[in-house]
This record gives C-alpha cells, structure tokens and sequence, in this order.
C-alpha cells in the first residue's frame, strides 16, 4: 500500500462542474502539498497546509489531521483547469513522499 | 520576480557521457531540492540543501549522481556516466523557508540514447 494515495487517478468533468480530488496518506506529516502540472510540463504550487482549510480563487484545500486525508475543490471548473493534480506530504524531515496524481480533464 | 531557472529545458546525449543540469533559485530563497519524474515512478525527491548545505541526499540513485551548491544562486547535479534509465524530467524547486510554498523550475527533459 502507498503511503500517498490519490483518488480518483482520471476525472472528466464538464466545464462548470464542482470538482473533487482527495488524498489520503498514512504517515505523521508537518505539511501537505498540492501541486498542479500542467501539459506542458510546467508545476505550480497551489497550496501548502497543515490544517484547517485555505481557498485561493476557485480552488479549496482541506485537510483532517485525525484522518489523515485531504480534499482538493474546483468550483465552477473551466477546460483551462485540466491538469495533473499532485498531492505531496511532508514529514518532519521535509522528505516529501508524492501521490501518483489525478489526471483532470474539463470539457467545454 | 525571475522564478527558479533551470538549463538546459532539454538535453540528449549517448549513454556513458557526463550530463550537467544547472539551477537559480529564486534570490531570498534559502532552501533548493531536486526532483525527478518519470512515468513509473512519478515525483522523487534527489536532494535538498539549505543556506547552501546539502541536508538530505538519501533521494539520490547511486554513485553517478551528484549534486553542490557552490553558491545561494546556483546548484548543478552532475550524472557521470550516464544511463538510459536516467531518461526523465529533472525538476529544480526554491523555498523561502523549510514549510513554505516551493517554486518549480520548468524542468529540463533528459534523454539518454
């Protein structure tokens, strides 16, 4: 079993639709990370936490400590959201353990 | 701001060579990490320094692999010799601090004949 675990690994949706991704992971963790990659390769940092929630835009991160999983939200998805989402956890070393990545694909 | 700077964006060489992949992290950044990704294995954690040390390099392969940072605006890791199976997209990150927000390079896509 991997430590890192994302679900779903491929998502189509319609432009519009209200996204999820999740990540559950089964390691103590001082961060968790996601990231997103885009066709062209280039990887952007979209959050960065260790509880709670953040929102940035249209996007929405969770994450339960106690359950040691997290959600990533796309409000209103539009196709220049498709991409690989990549969720990342940190331990207190800062080694960083992937998940495998959710291909999201948003149709117009 | 310049983001983090990485050359070449692409290299092809024959097995056997040396391969030189060159970093700038962001100025102010005091933390830099290498990364590769492969289709098999997704995202991997080489190395990463801090303040110029290298901290943690249990990421790196093997012996070919080698990594330094002479100075806070540049890193290089250094292949020799050079493999097939080193055939990836090799990513270099920054960070301000330990627990805040990386910035990628564009990476640079290696292939080894």
């Amino acid at each position: 079993k991997n430590e890192v675990e994302q679900s779903p690994q491929n998502l189509t949706a319609q432009e519009g639709e209200f996204i999820t991704i999740n990540c559950s992971y089964s390691v103590g963790i001082s961060a968790l990370h996601w990231l997103q990659q885009h066709p062209g390769g280039g990887i952007v940092s979209l959050f960065m936490l260790s509880s709670g929630k953040k929102k940035h835009g249209r996007l929405i991160a969770t994450i339960n400590i106690q359950e040691k999983h997290s959600s990533l939200h796309i409000t209103a998805s539009h196709p220049r959201d498709s991409a690989v989402y990549i969720c990342a956890v940190g331990s207190g070393t800062y080694k960083y353990i992937f998940g495998t990545g959710t291909r999201l694909k948003v149709l117009a | 701001d310049a983001g983090v700077i990485q050359s070449p964006r692409h290299e092809v060489t024959e097995m056997g060579q040396e391969v030189t992949l060159r970093c700038k992290p962001i100025s102010g950044h005091d933390y830099l990490f290498w990364y590769r990704q492969t289709m098999m294995r997704g995202l991997e954690l080489l190395i990463y320094f801090n303040n110029n040390v290298p901290i943690d390099d249990s990421g790196m392969p093997e012996d070919r692999f080698s990594a330094k940072m002479p100075n806070a605006s540049f890193s290089t890791l250094k292949i020799q010799p050079s493999e097939p199976r080193d055939s990836a997209v090799y990513f270099c990150a920054s960070s301000r601090q330990i627990n805040q927000p990386q910035h990628f390079g564009d990476g640079t896509r290696l292939s080894i004949l």
